[in-house]
């Protein structure tokens, strides 16, 4: 199976709060990310957290990070428009590796 | 500055024709990835260059081979391609402790 799981699809009210979740299985992931990917574009990070922390906020993005249960997840706040695209939650590769093990991504729909 | 570029933008070939997929950038990093994305799938690891001069493959190498010209340049060439290479081909570089990879716009490879 996946390494690192994602639910496929998420809808909110432009305004509310967004919470995308991403199950990994590398205990030994030194860092986590999220990538943010609008359509017919590239991947942008939006943020990290190191395996050592257990939240990182960064303006609107929350990141919480639960290690005993290897749960990650994204929190926008006062979701906008300009929010929808696919969300992509990664880890570092096993064996040292510093390439990425991604999930399927999460496509955030905002509703006007 | 213009981060990760990569050369073509769109290419349609024919199974068994060869091509180079080109990949620059110019932040002085010195680790290449190249990924490819499915649809509805997350990017997987075809091949990565963790230093000028040293390549290794990644989850999916069959069917490609890459060439590290020098500290800025990383191709990816298909000897033959066959339909089921038709993908998105995107590259990568990192750099820094936290590894945090920057991703180049795609480019987008229909195999007929």
């Amino acid at each position: 199976g996946e390494d690192v799981e994602q639910s496929l699809f998420l809808s909110v009210r432009e305004g509310d709060s967004s919470v995308i979740n991403c199950t990994y299985t590398d205990s030994s992931s030194t860092y986590l990310y999220w990538y943010k990917q609008e359509p017919g574009a590239g991947l942008q990070l939006l943020t990290y957290i190191f395996s050592n922390m257990d939240m990182k906020q960064d303006q609107r993005l929350t990141v919480l990070l639960n290690k005993k249960d290897k749960h990650l997840s994204l929190r926008i706040a006062d979701t906008q428009t300009g929010d929808s695209a696919i969300y992509f939650c990664a880890e570092s590769m096993k064996g040292g590796r510093r390439a990425l093990t991604f999930g399927s991504g999460t496509r955030l729909q905002v509703q006007p | 500055n213009a981060g990760v570029t990569q050369t073509p933008k769109f290419q349609v070939l024919k199974t068994g024709q060869s091509m180079t997929l080109q990949c620059a950038q110019d932040m002085n990093h010195n680790s290449m990835y190249w990924y490819r994305q499915d649809p509805g799938m997350g990017l997987r690891l075809i091949y990565y260059s963790a230093s000028e001069g040293t390549t290794d493959k990644g989850e999916v190498p069959n069917g490609y081979n890459v060439s590290r010209l020098n500290k800025r340049e990383f191709s990816l060439r298909l000897e033959s391609a066959a339909p089921s290479q038709t993908s998105v081909y995107f590259c990568a570089s990192s750099a820094g402790k936290e590894e945090t990879q920057y991703f180049g716009p795609g480019t987008r490879l229909l195999v007929l």
